[in-house]
Formats: C-alpha cells, structure tokens, sequence
C-alpha cells in the first residue's frame, strides 16, 4: 500500500547550518507529495508540495524536488534559523479526487543558536 | 479568517470512559478530514466527510469510534468505550474541495491519554 518514510529524529543543528531531511514514498499511480511542519502549540502548516515527477517545490529557504526515479522527496535547507525548530512532516496524497494523505512519522528540528 | 480549531486542546480520561472530540472547519469547506497520531508514529487517516456524508471512513480503527458532521458544519469524533491504545493526538482539517490541489489546513489537534 500507499506510504512514507521518512528518517528518524530527533535531528539537531546549530544555527545557519545545512539541513536535509530524507524522504521516500511507496505509492501506485503518481501521488503529490508534500512537506507539512508543525510548529510547537500549533496545527500542521502546508510548507511546500510537488505534483509530478522532477518538479521543485519551495517556500521560506526550504527546497525539495520530486525524484520518481529515486522515489524521494527530500527536504533541504541551506541555513536553518532558530525559528525553524519543529516536526517535519512528509506527506504524500495518491492523486484520487478524495485528498486522503499519507503521512511519514514526523522528524524533529532543533536548531541551537 | 478563523482557521480550524478543535476542543478540547487535552483530555485525560480513564479506560472505559466516553470522549467527544469536536472539530469546527473553516467557514466554506466541504471537506473535513480526520487524522490521528499515536506517539512516536506516523499521523493516520481517520475519515474524510464531504458535506455532511462519510466520503471515507476506511481508517476508523473499529465501531468504538464515531464521527459525525450533523448540517456539514462541525465534527464530532466520540470515542466509547476508550482503551489505552486510542491516546494519541488527534488531528482534524478541512479544505475547499477533495484532491491534491487543495490545500488541506489542519487545526491544532487534542492530545487524548487514556489512563
């Protein structure tokens, strides 16, 4: 069936370090995926999503790009700040009209000043 | 604009108890999802209403759950009789129509412990 596995955390960096959070996906047909971030006390937030094959998704400095090939989705980030401490969510939806997500087990970002 | 809230934020209640989530979507949207993540694990698909009908209820764990969306405005999600195993977080979200092209936006969860 359908899933997404992501790598385990908790992962920590000091501040303007590189970040790269694995990502791969197990689906029939061609799923979207996407990357959600829960920010502590808050709901999951949408931080960037790809529909098809090679295409980049981006938003606030984070990047990442669907590999069919590879089947991955890997988030990364050049500079990691403070304020992007939070659980990482990657996500993939199958491509049916219901918008059920799959979603991997979530990696915690601790970024140290 | 309000986004999706849920209540209570936490519940603590003792196995065999009753507990009635609830979930109020954004003012518009159709679509209402129902998520779950039990420590440590992956967030899971609960159920998904369009309006007020059950579109896909094919993640409910077993008929100890029920969900409801009375006038396809508010969710209900009671859990009778609880066991240790339904603690987790409990997620809802709502979006304007089904499909990936729709953003799904998730309210902040309840933190259920059955003890």
């Amino acid at each position: 069936g359908d899933s997404v596995t992501q790598m385990e955390g908790p992962v920590t960096l000091s501040e303007e370090a590189f970040l790269t959070i694995n990502c791969t996906y197990t689906a029939t047909g061609y799923p979207s995926l996407f990357w959600y971030v829960q920010y502590p006390g808050e709901g999951l937030q949408l931080l960037l999503k790809a529909t098809k094959a090679d295409d980049k998704g981006s938003n606030k400095g984070f990047e990442a790009t669907y590999r069919k090939e590879t089947t991955s989705f890997h988030l990364e980030k050049g500079s990691v700040q403070v304020s992007d401490s939070a659980v990482y969510f990657c996500a993939l939806d199958r491509g049916s009209t219901l918008g059920r997500l799959y979603f991997g087990r979530g990696t915690q970002l601790t970024v140290w000043p | 604009e309000a986004g999706v809230t849920q209540f209570p934020s936490h519940s603590v209640i003792e196995k065999g108890q009753t507990v009635t989530l609830r979930c109020d979507p954004i003012s518009g949207h159709d679509n209402l999802y129902w998520y779950r993540r039990v420590m440590g694990k992956e967030i899971k698909f609960l159920l998904h209403f369009v309006k007020e009908s059950k579109q896909d209820e094919s993640g409910m764990p077993n008929n100890r759950f029920l969900a409801e969306r009375t006038g396809g405005t508010y969710s209900t999600l009671k859990v009778q009789p609880a066991e240790l195993e339904d603690s987790g977080v409990y997620f809802c979200a709502s979006s304007l129509s089904g499909g990936a092209s729709y953003e799904q936006y998730f309210g902040p969860g309840t933190r259920l412990t059955v003890t």
